[in-house]
Order: C-alpha cells, then sequence, then structure tokens
C-alpha cells in the first residue's frame, strides 16, 4: 500500500522567509504526485503536480517542487512567503492504475507578518 | 471555474442517527469520491464510484456506509448509525484523468 510521510507537522515563519516541506512516499512503480493547500475555512486547492517528464514543477503561488525518484521525494518549496500562505499543506500520491489518492497528515503552516 | 459544491457545510447529529451528506460532483467529470479527515489526522480515501458502481472502497467503508448517485448530479454518502468516531470532515472530489477536484467539505459532528 501507498504511505506518504510529512514531516514538522507544524512550522512557523516570518514573512520573506524561505519555506521547504517535505514529503516522503513508499511506492516503487510508477507515481503521480500532487501537492494541496487548504486554506482556513476552504477546500482543498491544487497548487501543483507531477505525472512525467522536468522533475521541478513550478505551480501557483510562487510555489514549485522537485521530484527526486532516487529518494522516493517531492519536497515543496517557495523562496519567499507571504502572511496569505499561512494555510495546511497536503503531499499526495496515486499510483499509476489506481485512482485513490494517498494523502501524508499535512503541514500546518503560520506565516508571521 | 467549475466547483465541486457540498451540503450541508456543517451538520451535528446525536450518536445512532442516520447522515446523508451530498455533493454535487462537476458535470462532465466521470470518478467520484469520498474522503474524510478526522481532526488532526490526515485525509483519509473511503470510497470511489465510477459508471455507477463502487469501483474501490477502503477498509473504513465498512457497512454503515453507502454511497449513490440517486439522479444523475447529485452524489451521496450516507451513515446508517452514526457514531462518534465518524465525526470528522467529509470532503467529495470528483476527477477526469488525474485532474481532481475537491469539495470545500461537510464537518460531521456526532454528539
Amino acid at each position: 500500500a501507498q504511505s506518504v510521510s510529512q514531516h514538522n507537522h507544524h512550522v512557523i515563519l516570518s514573512e520573506a522567509a524561505s519555506l521547504e516541506l517535505g514529503c516522503n512516499y513508499s511506492y516503487g512503480g510508477t507515481v503521480n504526485l500532487f501537492w494541496y493547500v487548504q486554506y482556513p475555512g476552504q477546500h482543498l486547492q491544487l497548487l501543483l503536480k507531477y505525472f512525467s517528464g522536468d522533475p521541478l514543477v513550478k505551480g501557483i503561488k510562487g510555489f514549485e517542487a522537485e521530484f527526486i525518484k532516487s529518494k522516493f521525494s517531492f519536497n515543496l518549496r517557495k523562496p519567499s512567503v507571504q502572511w496569505s500562505d499561512t494555510a495546511e499543506y497536503f503531499c499526495a500520491v496515486n499510483s499509476g492504475g489506481n485512482n485513490r489518492l494517498a494523502f501524508g497528515k499535512g503541514n500546518q503552516v503560520v506565516v508571521i507578518p | 471555474e467549475p466547483e465541486v459544491t457540498q451540503t450541508p457545510s456543517h451538520q451535528v447529529t446525536q450518536m445512532g442517527q442516520e447522515v446523508i451528506l451530498r455533493c454535487v460532483p462537476i458535470s462532465n467529470h466521470l470518478y467520484f469520491y469520498w474522503y474524510r479527515q478526522i481532526l488532526g489526522q490526515k485525509v483519509e480515501f473511503l470510497v470511489s464510484f465510477y459508471n455507477n458502481e463502487i469501483s474501490e472502497k477502503s477498509e473504513i467503508f465498512d457497512d454503515q456506509f453507502s454511497v449513490e448517485r440517486p439522479d444523475g448530479s447529485n452524489f451521496t454518502l450516507k451513515i446508517r448509525s452514526t457514531k462518534l468516531e465518524d465525526s470528522a470532515m467529509y470532503f467529495c472530489a470528483s476527477m477526469v484523468i488525474h485532474g481532481y477536484t475537491f469539495g470545500s467539505g461537510t464537518r460531521l459532528t456526532v454528539v
């Protein structure tokens, strides 16, 4: 079964700081990788996704993620965060032929103005 | 931009009561899902639905749960006899070719 690990569940940082959230998954075959964001009181929104091709993926709101196959990782980054980036961030994976998403526990990110 | 709509946004029910959570997926999507998130825990897959039948379900989706698409637009999740541990945020999603769209969720509180 797929599993997804996200560490450092609570992250607090100041505006303009850089953010990196780790995501590791356990599945040896072809995977599709996603990062979702959930702003307070809102639904899950897709930040970015990786299916194939360039392992460095650009998403919305200045986020990017890098797929490193050898490390089974898909870390999310943003060079300079804003107060409006305060949200919960979820990494999710599905494997080829399986439509269900396996989610990590999420990272609660708080950006202090 | 098309949305997945879920109603109600909040539901409080007594233990042992039946609840129905409603979702209106995006009209041209073919796959429908329910996920749930217990407070402080990860989002968990419950069930997927395709071509008017369940295509996959998790261990959580036991006989207390059922889904249906009664009229071609709504997609419902029924919990027959709620337990305290069913308290969670329930998300509906619809998908076409890995393009998932999630609803804003129904927060179910069982008291």
